[in-house]
């Protein structure tokens, strides 16, 4: 089992560029999930998807987030244009909801935003 | 929304004693409630959790409990070791997705 996968491990750019976050689910399960850690914050939901659909994005903070999930193995977090405030570590999680699974995460994506 | 509150937001107990983590929630809808363990600068990994139909659920060390009526739930951890040493958070949701956490418990082990 190779566990949710995501890429890259670490991100530093400049801000007003383009990030993207990368993420493969276990294989089987439907459900997959991006949350943000922060100290200050915490653990947030920013969005989740069920079947590659998205079900609830309310979590997302502002436009310059956005989310897709094109097939059932892969999905993507973009932030255009990124701001100093943004840096955070990103977790992406998956669940098979079909046998009442818990979550289980990616060892994250630490971005950080200068 | 669902809000999960947790305390303490540290602990600090000697090897081989008790610990004890509690955690609130507010939507009387929420059935299901997992723990998770996040070592420095790793993923969260689920160590239990319980869902609304039982009162307590026991793994070796670890223990959790759940009272609906008021609304909480706790993580009790017996014998700590300094492996234990972590943080602990709990979460709350309805049917597993769109999980709420709490702000999360350091837990520190002392040999």
């Amino acid at each position: 089992d190779a566990g949710v996968i995501q890429s890259p491990r670490h991100e530093v750019t400049e801000m007003g560029q383009e990030v993207t976050l990368r993420c493969k689910p276990i294989s089987g399960h439907n459900s997959l999930f991006w949350y943000r850690q922060t100290m200050m914050r915490g653990l947030e939901l920013l969005i989740y998807f069920n079947n590659n659909v998205p079900i609830d994005d309310s979590g997302m903070p502002e436009d310059r987030f956005s989310a897709k999930m094109p097939n059932a193995s892969f999905s993507t977090l973009k932030i255009q244009p990124s701001e100093p405030r943004d840096s955070a570590v990103y977790f992406c999680a998956s669940r098979n909801d079909r046998s009442n699974q818990p979550q289980h995460f990616g060892d994250g994506t630490r971005l950080s935003i200068l | 929304g669902e809000n999960v509150e947790q305390h303490p937001s540290t602990l600090s107990v000697q090897e081989g004693d008790s610990a004890v983590i509690k955690c609130t929630y507010s939507d009387s809808a929420s059935n299901y409630f997992p723990w998770y363990k996040q070592e420095l600068g790793k993923r969260p990994q689920l160590i239990i959790d319980i869902r609304s139909n039982v009162g307590e659920k026991k793994d070796q060390r670890i223990a959790v409990t759940l009272n609906k009526t008021a609304k909480h739930f706790s993580l009790h951890i017996t014998e700590t070791q300094p492996e234990d040493s972590a943080v602990y958070f709990c979460a709350a949701s309805n049917a597993g997705n769109m999980l709420t956490f709490g702000g999360g418990t350091r837990l520190m082990v002392k040999p």
